[in-house]
Order: structure tokens, then C-alpha cells, then sequence
């Protein structure tokens, strides 16, 4: 079965770095995606990784390991509008993608 | 309209009822999806459509239907609502999907069936 695992809850201080894991067994990769929902709000795009790596945009980086099947996340400068829900997602050999059930990230100051 | 837009936002509905849950985008996505998110379970595919004209099962398709009679409009019919199908739905486009471009999403409806 196609399987992503992701810690269900994490808390982190305001200006901090926080590392958000994904591990993944899918039917076929074509690429690994994160999303950001914040409460009451649809998913919006963070990040894509097709290979292997590190991928920096900003205070966000997202890693991929596609032999380990991981990913994470990186958040620097932790500000309080990232309290949010963070999803991994897969992308399988049909080119649909398969989701986490997300990470709720706490930010306290 | 910039981007996807859903409709109703929210809705109490009747079980048994019938309804549909609108979504139209103006990118000219050929892709588009209907997604339901539930606590705990994270987002589950009912129903996608990649082009225009052709429609397919998602992981939890039973009790909905979709049409996708042009490239903008991707509605989600439920044909007689079920307390279980309670839950926040998102509507989903994407242009290349396997080119790597993310989906954008709609808004969401919230639907409780009582």
C-alpha cells in the first residue's frame, strides 16, 4: 500500500528553527511536494523536489532522499503567522498525489 | 475570478438529499481534482479529471459524482447524502502535474449532513 508518514503535531518557539520529517512508501515517485494550511484555509504551494537534495527558498528548505524515502522540511525564523499545518505530499507513477495527514506546527513566542 | 472558485462555502444539508458542490477555475488548467479533508486522515482523493471530456476514481469515490464537460467547470454531485460524507471539500487544478507545478486549490465547502 502507498503510505506517508508524518509527526502529527510539533512545537517550536519564535525565531527558531524547526525540522518537520516526512517518510514515504508510494507506487512509483515523481516528485515530493509541501504544502502550508493555515486554519479554515485551503493548502497553499511551498516547495517541490523531484531529486535528491536540498532545496532553499527563503527561510524555507525541503530535503529529499529518494533511496531513504525522506523528506523534511526546514523552517528558520520561526515568525507566528507559520503557526500552520504542514503537508508532505507524493506524487505516484499516475502523476496524482498522495498525502500526509499533515503537521500541526505550534509557534509560542 | 483569479483562480478557483467554490461554492457553496459552507452548507447543512439534509441525509438524503441530493447536492452538488460547484467549482470553476479560470487558469485553463486541464487538470482538476475533488478532494475531501477529515480530521486526523489528511486530504483523500474522491474523483479527478484530466483533460476535459474524462473523469476517473479517486480513493474514496463511492456516493459522489463528477462531469467535466469543458476545461473550467469540475462539479461534484452527492446523489443522497450520508452523515459520513460530513467533511471539508477542496476543489484542485493543475497545468503539467508531471512538470512538477503544484496544485492551486479552492476554498473549500464545508458540508455537515445531518
Amino acid at each position: 500500500g502507498q503510505n506517508i508518514d508524518q509527526p502529527t503535531e510539533m512545537t517550536a518557539t519564535e525565531g527558531a528553527i524547526v525540522q518537520i520529517n516526512c517518510t514515504y512508501q508510494t507506487s512509483g515517485f515523481n516528485g515530493l511536494f509541501w504544502y502550508q494550511q493555515h486554519a479554515g484555509e485551503a493548502p497553499t504551494f511551498l516547495s517541490y523536489n523531484v531529486l535528491d537534495g536540498l532545496e532553499e527558498k527563503g527561510r524555507f528548505s525541503s530535503f529529499l532522499s529518494r533511496s531513504k524515502g525522506y523528506s523534511y522540511l526546514l523552517l528558520k525564523e520561526l515568525q507566528m503567522k507559520d503557526s500552520a499545518s504542514y503537508l508532505c505530499a507524493v506524487m505516484d507513477s499516475n502523476y496524482q498525489l498522495i498525502w500526509g495527514a499533515g503537521t500541526k506546527l505550534i509557534i509560542k513566542p | 475570478i483569479a483562480g478557483i472558485t467554490q461554492a457553496p462555502t459552507s452548507q447543512i444539508l439534509a441525509a438524503g438529499r441530493r447536492m452538488t458542490l460547484r467549482c470553476t477555475q479560470d487558469m485553463r488548467h486541464n487538470a482538476m481534482y475533488w478532494y475531501r479533508q477529515d480530521l486526523g486522515l489528511g486530504l483523500r482523493l474522491i474523483h479527478y479529471s484530466n483533460t476535459a471530456g474524462t473523469t476517473g476514481k479517486g480513493e474514496v469515490p463511492d456516493g459522489y459524482s463528477v462531469s467535466r464537460a469543458n476545461t473550467d467547470d469540475f462539479p461534484l454531485t452527492l446523489a443522497s447524502a450520508v452523515p459520513s460524507q460530513t467533511s471539508v471539500y477542496f476543489c484542485a487544478s493543475s497545468d503539467s502535474p508531471e512538470r512538477g507545478y503544484g496544485y492551486t486549490f479552492g476554498s473549500g465547502t464545508r458540508l455537515t449532513v445531518v
